[in-house]
């Protein structure tokens, strides 16, 4: 099963303020990582899929890159809606696995 | 528009099977690179994929609890079942319907349903 680890757990951020996310793999997925975000009590919303594509209505605020086993999500610039968990998941090789999160939080 | 939503009991006893569904629309589970999945997620914890069923009734199960889980599809009906046997409290958490396309990630969730697991 691929390992996919989260840093940080938690990011503490400022409105208006840049926030980088970090995954990675225990082994190569090579591209096929997606990020979700989740708020308190909804579903997962897809934001990116195949480590850098933008899903329909994604603001281009977020911006997802990396390949193999490193992956970042990038987030320009933190409006309020944005505070939320993120994962990252791939789907690569079943079992397709899910990072532990990271928590975007106002600073 | 596709849409999913789960059904089934949101309190289960320990040793019991639950029984979910998922009622689709907006896209037929017939039609080739359709897959509809279970996803679930333990309160405050990380998600976990299930179980998978795709359009020519391949399935693949989370290696860590195939032999409690099964799913099935009841194509003229649009739905997906999942079975897991021999409930026990760690398996409390919410269980969402998932729908992905050719690819691996999930471009629509159902709304999730809470099940606790409690005697």
């Amino acid at each position: 099963e691929v390992v996919m680890t989260q840093s940080p757990a938690t990011l503490s951020v400022s409105p208006g303020e840049r926030a980088t996310l970090s995954c990675r793999a225990s082994q190569s997925v090579s591209i096929d990582l997606a990020w979700y975000q989740q708020k308190p009590g909804q579903a997962p919303r897809l934001l990116i899929s195949g480590a850098s594509t933008r899903a329909a209505g994604i603001p281009a605020r977020f911006s997802g890159s990396g390949s193999g086993t490193e992956f970042t999500l990038t987030i320009s610039s933190l409006q309020s809606e944005d505070f939320a968990v993120y994962y990252c998941q791939q789907y690569n090789n079943w079992p397709w696995t899910f990072g532990q999160g990271t928590k975007v939080e106002i600073k | 528009q596709i849409t999913l939503k789960e059904s089934g009991p949101t309190v289960v006893k320990p040793t019991q099977t639950l029984t979910l569904t998922c009622t689709l629309s907006g896209f037929s589970l017939s039609s080739s690179g359709e897959a509809v999945g279970w996803i679930r997620q333990p309160p405050g914890k990380a998600l976990e994929w299930l179980a998978l069923i795709y359009w020519d009734d391949d399935k693949r199960y989370s290696p860590s609890l195939k032999s409690r889980l099964a799913i099935t599809k009841d194509t003229p009906k649009n739905q997906v079942v999942l079975t897991m046997t021999n409930m026990d409290p760690v398996d409390t958490g919410t269980y969402y319907c998932a729908h992905r396309y050719y690819y691996g990630y999930v471009d629509y969730w159902g709304q999730g349903i809470l099940v606790t697991v409690s005697s």
